[in-house]
């Protein structure tokens, strides 16, 4: 019944050292969002993509990045981790853009430890 | 831009009492607003939102919510809670027109204690 997935669940990565996360859905939606929700605070919003069309925010580090190889999976790229990108990562779905009429559905998230 | 207030980051409240989850917002545009629960080691599940219409909102497990537009304000509600309600509650907002991702706030602990 899982809708979206996340995997892993837990990932631990060295300073410096490129880590992906990894996201899929089976609900076929066309939208796939990426939060990231440091400790205590609010679930920020990274980027989406729209079918194949990407959305970065403008606020998001270039050293995050993002691949979407079919409509199932949505890859996060960090290219070089720093101590202040431990977090969790939560992954997102929506049938349409419009995220008010539509529901979001979220993965249960990839807590990432950065040593 | 729009921004989410929690005024409270932790709420124990004593199991089959009331509850009132506080959230305020700021946007120069209209918005649609929710509340998301996030249960231990889970992901984020929508208990509710309002699009238009009725002020009143009802959502699942027995929560409803207010949308106060002259005061910027969705708090949510219970008239009796139960253990199984212990979980994280995130209120967020989008703009109407034009975003596509949600604003969130900084989320509040309820607390049920027996």
């Amino acid at each position: 019944d899982a809708m979206v997935i996340q995997n892993p669940r837990y990932q631990v990565t060295q300073f410096g050292k490129p880590v992906t996360l990894s996201c899929s859905q089976t609900l076929n939606h066309n939208v796939m969002y990426w939060y990231q929700q440091k400790s205590s605070q609010a679930p920020k919003l990274l980027f989406h993509y729209y079918d194949k069309d990407f959305n970065n925010e403008a606020d998001t580090p270039d050293n995050f990045q993002s691949r979407r190889p079919n409509t199932s999976f949505c890859f996060l790229d960090i290219r070089s981790p720093g101590l202040g990108d431990a977090a969790m990562y939560l992954c997102a779905t929506s049938e349409e853009r419009l995220a008010g009429t539509d529901t979001q559905y979220f993965g249960p998230g990839t807590r990432l430890t950065v040593l | 831009a729009q921004s989410v207030t929690q005024l409270d980051s932790q709420v124990p409240v004593f199991e089959e009492a009331p509850v009132e989850l506080r959230c305020n917002y700021s946007s120069s545009v209209s918005v649609y607003l929710f509340w998301y629960v996030q249960y231990p080691n889970q992901g984020l599940q929508l208990l509710l939102k309002y699009l238009s219409g009725s002020t009143l909102v009802k959502g699942i497990n027995g929560f409803e919510a207010e949308f106060n537009k002259s005061q910027t304000s969705f708090h949510l509600r219970k008239p009796s809670v139960h253990i199984s309600d212990t979980a994280e509650y995130f209120c967020a907002v989008t703009e109407v027109v034009g975003a596509d991702g949600l604003t969130f706030g900084k989320g509040t602990h309820l607390i049920i204690q027996p």
